[in-house]
């Protein structure tokens, strides 16, 4: 059984540009969470797709923005990129929403701003 | 909110020794989530080991267990006979409340010493 797949796994982009990441979740999971981790801030919640719908969101700024599709594959963009969105982006795939479901993490993908 | 606190940044252990690693946490819902993830140096976040609030018997798996006490709020984690690949980053989480999303702690740098 394949695990979370996020890609790709490195990139360098420039300020004011804009990225997407991607991430497939294990197969039958419909919820998808994004987060990111910094040294400064640690794990910080971004947002959550459910069932093709954005349930869930944390205090970023509006230039992160993501999506579910119907196969529960979910892409994370960020514009205009700041040197402050260099980070780990981590997702993680779930069966269902809920407190007592468990989490399975991507291997991440790491984004440099230069 | 939640809140997860990990208070001890670092932890050395011999090999095969037994290690275990502090996490409190706080929450005012009756129903949560706490998990520890492993985080080795290429960033990927592996699933260790889950439990429910309302779960009587300690978790174990394999040779990670978790000392649940619910009444002093405390979930740490126990590895028994250490090995050098546990040598990494571990951070404790809670999912609960409204939006179901994950509270990481600032996590415990763990070294194996052969």
């Amino acid at each position: 059984k394949a695990g979370v797949t996020q890609t790709p796994r490195y990139l360098i982009k420039t300020r004011g540009q804009q990225v997407t990441l991607s991430c497939s979740p294990i197969s039958g999971h419909r919820s998808v969470s994004w987060y990111q981790q910094t040294p400064g801030q640690g794990l910080q919640f971004l947002f959550e797709y459910f069932s093709e719908t954005q349930r869930n969101k944390g205090n970023f700024p509006g230039r992160f923005s993501g999506r579910q599709f119907s196969n529960s594959r979910s892409e994370m963009n960020v514009s205009t990129l700041e040197l402050g969105d260099s980070a780990l982006y981590l997702c993680a795939s779930s069966l269902i929403q809920g407190r007592n479901t468990e989490a399975f993490f991507g291997q991440g993908t790491r984004l440099t701003v230069v | 909110a939640q809140k997860i606190t990990q208070t001890q940044p670092g932890m050395f252990v011999q090999e095969k020794e037994a290690v275990t690693l502090d996490c409190t946490y706080d929450t005012s819902d009756p129903s949560y989530g706490l998990f520890w993830y492993k985080q080795p140096s290429s960033g990927e976040m592996i699933f260790l080991i889950y439990q429910g609030s309302y779960d009587q018997q300690n978790a174990t798996e394999g040779r990670y267990s978790l000392n649940f006490q619910k009444a002093r709020k405390s979930a740490n984690l126990v590895i028994s006979a250490s090995q050098l690949g546990d040598s990494a980053m571990y951070f404790c989480a809670i999912r609960g409340g409204s939006n179901y999303k994950l509270t990481f702690g600032k996590g415990t740098l763990l070294t194996v010493n052969p």
